[in-house]
């Protein structure tokens, strides 16, 4: 059974700082998702990762995936108060991209003025 | 991206009544959608897959007598919510994939229904 474990699961920072979520998975993947979900939304697609040292960035959010350790972050640079949300990632089960996820538990994020 | 719409956004229903909850993709040909739950403060879960035209394949504990899926057309796939209980008070979310290579990669996510079971 495919687990995936996020941590921290409560991020409060301050603005301005830096930190990095990580999301860890039990089974082989080489595709993994994150996700932004503000209260009461949908989930939002930040990143697509699909390979082995994949690496993308959009504004203060940047993701990466090691396949080898099943290991991916989501680090957040020079956070601000707009970047408070609930981050999830999720790992696709399905043999081809038809997107079974599994998601983690989610770290909600409280950027402090 | 593409564009996965869901209706009702909210619905309220008195207990042992049925509800149904639509999915449609907009601009695109959804040869999977899926859906899933989420409880307050919690992840989602997978809860079934539907194929268009084949029967939905549901997640173990998922009662598929309680929960009918229906994806009788490449744009629209409906949840049933039977007899519904105030334990099934949650928010569904469907998510949709396409045939198209460039949507190959990556579900699209409908808004979600927040359903109220009083």
């Amino acid at each position: 059974e495919l687990k995936v474990e996020q941590n921290p699961l409560f991020l409060s920072m301050q603005e301005g700082k830096n930190y990095t979520i990580y999301c860890n998975y039990s089974t082989t993947s080489d595709r993994l998702y994150w996700y932004r979900q503000d209260p009461g939304k949908s989930l939002e697609s930040l990143f697509v990762l699909l390979s082995n040292g994949a690496v993308k960035q959009e504004g203060r959010l940047m993701a990466s995936l090691d396949t080898k350790a099943r290991l991916s972050t989501l680090h957040i640079t020079a956070a601000v108060h707009d970047l408070s949300a609930t981050y999830f990632c999720a790992v696709d089960r399905g043999k081809t991209s038809g997107s079974r996820l599994t998601f983690g538990e989610g770290t909600q994020l409280t950027v402090n003025p | 991206g593409a564009v996965v719409s869901q209706h009702p956004s909210r619905v309220i229903c008195k207990s042992g009544t049925s509800v149904k909850i639509e999915c449609r993709s907009l601009d695109f040909q959804a040869t999977t959608m899926f859906w899933y739950r989420q409880f307050p403060k919690q992840s989602l879960m997978l809860m079934a897959t539907s194929n268009e035209g084949s029967k939905a394949t549901y997640e173990q504990g998922v009662e598929k007598d309680k929960f009918l899926i229906n994806h009788a057309s490449l744009t629209l796939s409906t949840l049933t919510v039977t007899s519904a209980h105030p334990e099934d008070s949650s928010f569904y979310i469907c998510s949709a994939s396409g045939r198209e290579l460039s949507f190959n990669t990556e579900a699209f996510f409908g808004q979600g229904t927040r359903l109220t079971v009083v």
